[in-house]
């Protein structure tokens, strides 16, 4: 069975600030990856997501992940957070072949960054 | 425009109680999903339907009973509700590939 890892629990930083979120996942075969970011009373946004192709993945609003297959990781990265990225964020994962459609949350890090 | 739309938005209700809760889509998604979210945030998967049938069921009690109408719409009934159903439920749908899943806006139910 798949499973994400996501070290942080509470990170606090203050605005400009660069940040990394730690994600390990476990599994055998080929996955998809994805961060979700949920900001306060609101629903889960997709971030960014890897399937194939250049590990460094680019997302929305200045995001960035690593894939790297040997290590069972795909880190998030930001080189500047601002106050409005405080919110909980979420790294999951998906056997990428087969009929499989379950995605597995890691049980998320919150960020809070301090102005 | 929204995509994925669930009712109620809130729901507090009694222990013992049976109540539903409701979510559609617009995507033309061909796969939706209901996913529990704890008071610790903790997000797992429920239940799961491709084309009206279930694929996904996790080991979730009998109380929960979901059902889809049609492609659009997956509703989820819970029976003799119980303090540990307290949570945000969120529906979220997908191609059929099941990447990239797009959530709603969540539920939160009490249960007194």
């Amino acid at each position: 069975a798949q499973s994400v890892s996501q070290h942080n629990h509470h990170v606090i930083l203050s605005e400009a600030a660069s940040l990394e979120l730690g994600c390990n996942y476990s599994y055998g075969g080929t996955v998809n990856l994805f961060w979700y970011v949920q900001y306060p009373g609101q629903h889960l946004q997709l971030l960014l997501k890897y399937f194939s192709g250049d590990p460094l993945v680019k997302g929305i609003k200045g995001f960035e992940a690593e894939f790297i297959k040997s290590k069972f990781s795909f880190n998030l990265r930001k080189p500047s957070v601002q106050w409005s990225d405080t919110a909980e964020y979420f790294c999951a994962v998906k056997n990428s072949g087969g009929s499989n459609y379950k995605l597995t949350f890691g049980k998320g890090t919150l960020l809070t960054v301090n102005p | 425009d929204t995509a994925v739309s669930q009712t109620p938005k809130y729901l507090v209700t009694q222990m013992g109680n049976d109540k539903s809760i409701k979510c559609e889509q617009n995507l033309g998604h061909d796969t939706m999903y209901w996913y529990k979210q704890d008071s610790k945030k903790f997000l797992k998967i429920m239940f799961s339907y491709n084309n009206k049938e279930l694929i996904i069921n996790e080991t979730v009690p009998n109380r929960f009973s979901p059902k889809s109408p049609d492609k659009a719409h997956l509703n989820l009934h819970i029976n003799s509700l119980e303090l540990g159903d307290s949570a945000v439920y969120f529906c979220a749908s997908s191609q059929s590939n099941g990447n990239e899943q797009f959530f709603g806006p969540g539920t939160r139910l009490t249960v007194l």
